[in-house]
């Protein structure tokens, strides 16, 4: 395997439902990416991960849970979600500057299609 | 707080044409702009990337500008084929938040 690659591709859900959301990198990064992108819209950041921490949180709701386990892998845990919720999610990653601050280039998975009922 | 808008949202062009899709931002405070290409229910393939002290790269027959004193960039499709069809999408990296700033993109579809 190599890049960025996540898992399900696909995946319809219930709003009682839990499921998650996997990426995966082989590149050797150490910062990380969730990103939401809905029909027409830009593209929305909502976690970073740099060196398996936390550092951005733009306003998620708490019903969409990150984890970073180690620096290979990303999860989003997903529970009561709600039919707006539904988009494509995608997750990057980057070779974070140890000066400080993530680098510039991320590299994209091809996201999974989640679709809430 | 940086808005990033790209023009024309859709655009078709007869194959063989050469093809400009436009990125405009409101703050020139950038560290560089990246222009990605998103293939239907796909991911993001990053296609160039400018640093804030260049003004173009170029990749095959594809040309990007930076002109960030103007808040502008420029993505030229030379010889546009009907593989070139994607939406194509300019992404602005902050110096301030560490964040990337996107546009909605521009559809571009290469009519054989």
């Amino acid at each position: 395997e190599t890049g960025v690659t996540q898992t399900p591709r696909h995946l319809v859900m219930g709003m009682t439902n839990k499921k998650s959301l996997k990426c995966e990198q082989h590149l050797g990064h150490n910062a990380m990416y969730w990103y939401k992108q809905s029909a027409k819209k830009p593209l929305e950041l909502m976690f970073v991960y740099n060196f398996k921490e936390q550092t951005e949180n733009n306003s998620v709701p708490s019903r969409f849970s990150p984890e970073c386990p180690n620096s290979s892998h990303l999860f989003l845990h997903l529970h009561t979600l709600q039919p707006e919720d539904s988009a494509l999610y995608l997750c990057a990653s980057s070779q974070d500057n140890l000066a400080g601050g993530p680098s510039n280039e991320q590299f994209f998975g091809p996201g999974t299609r989640l679709t809430v009922l | 707080k940086q808005e990033v808008t790209q023009i024309p949202a859709a655009l078709s062009v007869p194959e063989g044409e050469n093809l400009v899709l436009n990125c405009s931002f409101t703050d020139s405070a950038i560290y560089n702009l990246q222009w990605f290409r998103q293939d239907p229910g796909k991911g993001l393939t990053s296609l160039l990337l400018i640093q804030s002290s260049q003004r173009e790269q170029t990749s095959g027959r594809l040309n990007a500008s930076l002109d960030k004193s103007s808040g502008r960039s420029t993505l030229y499709i030379a010889a546009s084929q009907p593989g070139d069809s994607a939406t194509y999408l300019c992404a602005v990296f902050m110096d301030s938040n560490y964040q990337l700033i996107w546009g909605a993109g521009t559809k571009l579809i290469i009519k054989p």
